[in-house]
């Protein structure tokens, strides 16, 4: 029973264009959503995170954007750059539960 | 400013060896835990602990033990390696867990069980 889901295996874009990545999830109680990158032979590192009560985050070239009616939420990456090819998991938190659920993850390839 | 430090980086085991994974952490964070990546699978938690001496189970815990005597440390021991154990094994923290903090990632224990 997967209760986050990133159902894009794979994306390619060309470099200065935008990169959509989507997630969507299971469970309407989740409080928080986060993104993580991920490098070859490193751990994820924290890019963004969107609490349930807003609709949109943005940091730099990163905005998160949250449907809650649809259970969705996207990653989009303006201007991609070669550097942002890498794998990208997205992760859901239910307050006072203490577990993160992660997605399966998305690899984008970032064309030069 | 190391963060969270997992030794060993790789490891290769004999079915039924036992083997204790370290995880590290400078940051006095309160939370840790431990994920495996298996290919298609995503990172699933296997234990959590909340602080000092409070460890939990999370997705996937058969098999695994953990412990907390100090607030820098959350080693994972497998007593009896299986196969099925064959994966990528992270550690991560934050200040507190619960709350949608992020958490940071060490870099990775590659574990293959022969």
């Amino acid at each position: 029973d997967q209760q986050v889901k990133q159902n894009s295996p794979s994306l390619s874009v060309q470099e200065g264009r935008i990169s959509i990545l989507n997630c969507d999830y299971t469970n309407s109680m989740f409080d928080y959503f986060l993104w993580y990158k991920k490098y070859p032979a490193e751990g994820p590192t924290f890019l963004i995170s969107i609490s349930s009560i807003k609709d949109k985050n943005e940091d730099g070239r990163f905005t998160v954007f949250l449907n809650k009616s649809a259970k969705h939420l996207s990653l989009h990456i303006v201007p991609s750059q070669p550097g942002d090819s890498a794998v990208y998991f997205c992760a859901a938190a239910l307050s006072g539960t203490y577990k993160y659920i992660f997605g399966t993850g998305t690899r984008l390839k970032v064309l030069a | 400013n190391a963060g969270v430090t997992q030794t060993p980086k790789f490891q290769v085991l004999k079915t039924g060896q036992s083997m204790t994974l370290q995880c590290a952490q400078d940051m006095n964070h309160e939370y840790m835990s431990w994920y495996r990546q298996d290919p298609g699978m995503g990172l699933r938690l296997i234990h959590y602990s909340v602080g000092a001496g409070i460890t939990d189970q999370g997705e996937v815990p058969n098999g695994y033990n953990v412990s907390r005597s100090t607030t820098e440390d959350f080693p994972l021991r497998l007593l009896s390696a299986a196969p099925s154990q064959t994966s990528v094994y992270f550690c991560a923290s934050s200040q507190q867990g619960g709350s949608g903090q992020p958490q940071h990632f060490g870099d990775g224990t590659r574990l293959s069980i022969l």
